[in-house]
């Protein structure tokens, strides 16, 4: 069975940085992409970025708002993807999902919540 | 303000056909496939529909997608009070960034 479990999420002041982590497994994940979408509180779906898989070079992209400050990595020995978040911002409160596939594919974990307030 | 656009809200009673409607430009929909979520209350996104008008494993053939031009929409046949969610169309733009539409959301009267 395909789990995604999110982990990481919480509190955290403004400026400040986080680091979210997904772990896989159920499938060989480093033969997939894995993603992260985020949804503020009461808000819409907002793609956050991608990591493709090493077979296509391992390469990152990102969404406008949080090139710069966001880094996707992944380690494939431990099935999991990581979201460093850096100089967060009040705007970044959200819930943050992991999923399989660059875009939002057919396995989400279940999200962690990230709160970024003085 | 989402890339994608969608009407905020739709309603239909149980048994009715309703469609949902999600418009883009030749960058995003124009010239990639299309993606549909379910979101139910309190529970993360599923994936309804993918390329268009492809269904995973387990969704019932009453969801159905479509695409033409810098538009696709999503229809549901049989409504059944079940189906009352959000519901969130996505694509691939050509600039390498991922994009949803904001969501509607679709009560079941």
């Amino acid at each position: 069975e395909v789990q995604l479990v999110e982990s990481g999420g919480g509190l955290v002041q403004p400026g400040r940085s986080l680091r979210l982590s997904c772990t896989a497994s159920g499938f060989t994940f480093g033969d997939y992409a894995m993603s992260w979408v985020r949804q503020a509180p009461g808000k819409g779906l907002e793609w956050v970025g991608f990591i493709r898989s090493k077979a296509y070079g391992g390469t990152t992209e990102y969404a406008a708002s949080v090139k710069g400050r966001f880094t996707i990595s992944r380690d494939d020995s431990k099935s999991i993807a990581y979201l460093q978040m850096n100089s967060l911002k009040t705007e970044d409160t959200a819930v943050y999902y992991c999923t399989r596939d660059p875009l939002g594919g057919d396995y989400w974990g279940q999200g962690t919540l990230v709160t970024v307030s003085s | 303000q989402s890339v994608l656009t969608q009407p905020p809200s739709a309603s239909g009673t149980p048994g009715q056909r309703v469609t949902i409607s999600c418009s883009g430009s030749s960058s995003n929909i124009g010239s990639n496939t299309v993606n549909w979520y379910q979101q139910l209350p309190g529970t993360a996104p599923k994936l309804l529909i993918y390329s268009n008008n492809q269904r995973p494993s387990g969704v019932p053939d009453r969801f159905s997608g479509s695409k033409s031009g810098t538009s696709a929409s999503l229809a549901i046949s049989g409504l059944q009070s079940e189906d009352e969610a959000d519901y969130y169309c996505a694509a691939w733009d050509d600039s390498l960034k991922g994009v949803f539409g904001g969501g509607t959301k679709l009560t079941v009267l």
